[in-house]
């Protein structure tokens, strides 16, 4: 039961250029969206996130999109760089028992070359 | 920067055996998660832990899974009786106030491995 879907296993982009990694879900109760950057040998950390009232979300070189109505968002990287090379996990959250749970998906490996 | 801290980084055990995986979570957060991610696949809630008791846990959270808080500051996962399916990465991350605005802070993992 793939809640969250990120089709894309692994991405290769030059440094420089825009890096879009996407993200489907199939939860329509789903109303927090997140994404994580994880290192090899590290535990996933928390990037960038969007509530579902919103349509964008900006931080630097970090911009989520949500779209509602197609259950997609993606994370654009603008410039991209070499030190952004990981995976990145897009992860939905509903509230469960009072607190957020996030379901993640498996992950798009970023390589961004120099 | 605060950190989550999880020991050991690497545990290697028997099938049936009992292992115990630690936690230190950052000392002002109040919920704390252990999720799993088996090789390849992806990072799935185990766990929720608030104010000294279990507040959510996932299909995968069975009888030979518990955790606990002894003494204020670690927050350990323990396996009863290990199989060889439950080999994967085990992540332990805190948050201030489950809130889904803050994130959560992971540790760095640790790998076990069911011989």
């Amino acid at each position: 039961d793939q809640q969250v879907k990120q089709n894309s296993p692994s991405l290769s982009v030059q440094e420089g250029r825009i890096s879009i990694l996407n993200c489907d879900y199939t939860n329509s109760m789903f109303d927090y969206f997140l994404w994580y950057k994880k290192y090899p040998a590290e535990g996933p950390t928390f990037l960038i996130s969007i509530s579902s009232i919103k349509d964008k979300n900006e931080d630097g070189r970090f911009t989520v999109f949500l779209n509602k109505s197609a259950k997609h968002l993606s994370l654009h990287i603008v410039p991209s760089q070499p030190g952004d090379s990981a995976v990145y996990f897009c992860a939905a959250s509903v509230v469960v028992g009072g607190s957020y749970i996030p379901t993640f998906g498996r992950g798009t490996s970023l390589i961004v070359h120099p | 920067e605060p950190e989550v801290t999880q020991t050991p980084s690497h545990q290697v055990t028997q099938m049936g055996q009992e292992v115990i995986l630690r936690c230190v979570p950052i000392s002002n957060h109040l919920y704390f998660y252990w999720y799993r991610q088996i090789l390849g696949q992806k990072v799935e809630f185990l766990v929720s832990f608030y104010n000294n008791e279990i507040s959510e846990k996932s299909e995968i959270f069975d009888d030979q899974f518990s955790v606990e808080r002894p003494d204020g500051s670690n927050f350990t996962l323990k396996i009863r009786s290990t199989k060889l399916e439950d080999s994967a990465m085990y992540f332990c991350a805190s948050t201030m106030d489950g809130s889904r605005g803050y994130g959560y802070t992971f540790g760095s993992g640790t790998r076990l491995t069911v011989v």
